[in-house]
């Protein structure tokens, strides 16, 4: 069975550093990887997902994030953060032998101005 | 030109009562899903429906039952609410291959009283 662990519940940067969201997965197959943001009161966007092709993904927003196999992470970075970043980010591991799409516990990310 | 609709957006009832959300996909998606999302904003997915049948059942009570009259419908009746049944839930849908992202509905903002 697949899950994955989002390893902070909350981050703080200031407007203008990096973001770093960490996330680890568990798989017993290749997985396909997610990671979606939700604004305050909002449905859920996609930033950008991994399936196979090229370990460096770019999505939305400037935001991006690498596969790792050999440390089962799939972590998403953005090298400056904007007032409008701040929302929840949830990394999402699908495994469709199962028609699961199981979400992290997601990641409350603040802007410090 | 919504790709999945949620009705309603905001349900307030008593504690008792039975109520039904209905969600609809646009995008000829064969797998549906339903996902409730609680105070933590935790995401846990309740049901999937893959071509009409019911795939996976997250250990919900009895008193949820979905029901999915063809593929591009999957409604939620809920029977006896009770206060723990206050919730987002937000109803999904994908295609059934490994590399296509869920696509969410704005969710539906069941208040019990």
């Amino acid at each position: 069975a697949q899950s994955v662990t989002q390893l902070d519940s909350h981050v703080s940067v200031s407007e203008g550093t990096p973001v770093l969201l960490r996330c680890n997965y568990s798989s017993s197959y290749s997985p396909s990887l997610f990671w979606y943001v939700q604004h305050p009161n909002k449905g859920l966007q996609l930033l950008l997902k991994y399936t196979s092709a090229a370990t460096l993904v770019k999505g939305i927003n400037g935001f991006e994030a690498e596969f790792k196999k050999s440390e089962t992470s799939f972590h998403l970075t953005k090298p400056s953060a904007h007032m409008s970043d701040a929302a929840e980010y949830f990394c999402v591991v699908s495994d469709r032998r199962d028609d699961k799409i199981i979400f992290g516990k997601g990641t409350r990310l603040h802007i410090l101005p | 030109d919504t790709a999945v609709s949620q009705t309603p957006k905001y349900l307030v009832t008593q504690m008792g009562n039975d109520k039904s959300i209905k969600c609809e996909q646009n995008l000829g998606h064969d797998t549906m899903y339903w996902y409730k999302q609680d105070s933590k904003k935790f995401l846990k997915i309740m049901f999937s429906y893959n071509n009409k049948e019911l795939i996976i059942n997250e250990t919900v009570p009895n008193r949820f039952s979905p029901k999915s009259p063809d593929k591009a419908h999957l409604n939620l009746h809920i029977n006896s609410l009770e206060l723990g049944d206050s919730a987002v839930y937000f109803c999904a849908s994908s295609a059934r291959d490994r590399e296509t992202e869920a696509f969410f509905g704005q969710g539906t903002r069941l208040t019990v009283v």
